[in-house]
Order: structure tokens, then sequence, then C-alpha cells
């Protein structure tokens, strides 16, 4: 049973469309992380959630805890988008982080 | 101020060996946590230390252990390799458990 699940695994999209990236987990949690995982392996935090939305450039993360729910929002997508997306939570019981298997993001010019 | 770095970048072993690999956090930075990613489980959670004492553990077998010095470096140790611990090894660090964590490019271990 996995605790953190993202919907698509794959997506691909033509530059300029919104995209959207879908979690949810069944823990309780602290925070929920978006991170971003370039080839090559390095991985960028994107955005801590424990409420509500924030914003960042063309990014836009929201979670509704008590749907268990977050989603991950790019607007006007460019090819340099392309990266796998990860969600993640750090759970309350044992502070441990849990991570959705994620989301293959491909922007075509 | 510089990144978290990992040292080696890459690394080959044997089976039955062991490992030892090294995070230094973005200085100021007192928690540093250790995962490890595989194409077939993705990214799992290994541990995390904060200003010395071991926080919290994931679930993986007493051959992985780890430590955090008083300069905030952090080494995780890996004995008895077996083949299923190639992996990415990444290391990231925040200024106290639970904010924003900056990551390292990782540590690439390959077993033979």
């Amino acid at each position: 049973k996995n605790e953190v699940e993202q919907s698509p695994q794959n997506l691909t999209a033509q530059e300029g469309e919104f995209i959207t990236i879908n979690c949810s987990y069944s823990v309780g949690i602290s925070a929920l992380h978006w991170l971003q995982q370039h080839p090559g392996g390095g991985i960028v935090s994107l955005f801590m959630l424990s409420s509500g939305k924030k914003k960042h450039g063309r990014l836009i993360a929201t979670i509704n805890i008590q749907e268990k729910h977050s989603s991950l929002h790019i607007t006007a997508s460019h090819p340099r988008d392309s990266a796998v997306y990860i969600c993640a939570v750090r759970g309350v019981t044992g502070n441990q982080f849990y991570f959705g298997t994620g989301t293959s993001l491909t922007v075509i010019p | 101020k510089a990144g978290v770095t990992q040292t080696p970048r890459y690394l080959i072993k044997t089976r039955g060996q062991q490992v030892t690999l090294s995070c230094s956090p973005i200085s100021g930075h007192r928690s540093v946590s250790w995962y490890q990613q595989t194409p077939g489980q993705g990214l799992q959670f290994l541990f995390e230390y904060f200003s010395e004492t071991q926080r919290n553990k994931g679930n993986f077998p007493g051959r992985f252990s780890g430590r955090q010095f008083s300069n905030s470096r952090s080494e995780m140790n890996v004995s008895t390799l077996e083949l299923g611990d190639s992996a990415l090894y990444l290391c990231a660090s925040s200024l106290v458990a639970g904010q924003t964590q900056y990551f390292g490019p990782g540590t690439r271990l390959l077993v033979l």
C-alpha cells in the first residue's frame, strides 16, 4: 500500500498548455512537498505546504487537508519544465517521509 | 553560499564490501536527511539527523547506518553490500528539521 499516490504517471503537453499534477495521501501529515527532478538526478524543492496555496512564478501548489489531496499546476508550460515531479509528505507519526512515484512531464515545443 | 555537496559522486563496489558516503550541508544548516532512489522503488527515506542526533529512521535494515558530526557534516555507511543496494543516494539539508530541504547532487553507487 502506497501512502502517497500521484497521477498521472506520464504527461505530454504542448508548449503553452496548463498542466495539473495530482497527489493524494493516506497518512496524517505535518507538511507536503513538491519536488522537481531533472535528468541526471538533481532534485529541487519547489514548494512546502501545510495549508492553502502557494505560487512561485508559473507554478502554483494547493493542498486540501480535509481531502488529503494536493495539486501542482504549471501555467504556460515550457520545454524547460520537462522533468519528473515528485510529491512527498512528512508524516506526523514517526516524522517519516513518504514519496509518490513521480509524474514524468514532457513539454513539446 | 555553496550548496550541498556529496562525495564521492560515483562509486563501484562488490558484494560484501562496505561503503561510506559523505554529505556537507549548506553552511548554517543543522538538519541532514538521506534518501535512496532506485528505478524500482523510487525515492525512499533513510534517516534524518539534527544536531548530531538521529531524529528518525526509515524502514531499512541495520546494515544502513549514519552519523552527524558537530559541524553538521554527515556520513552514511552501508555494510555487507548487496546488489540491490545499487542506487542514487541523496542527501538534503535544511536550517532546522521540517523546513525546506536543499538536495545535493547525489552519489551513484553500483554494486557488482
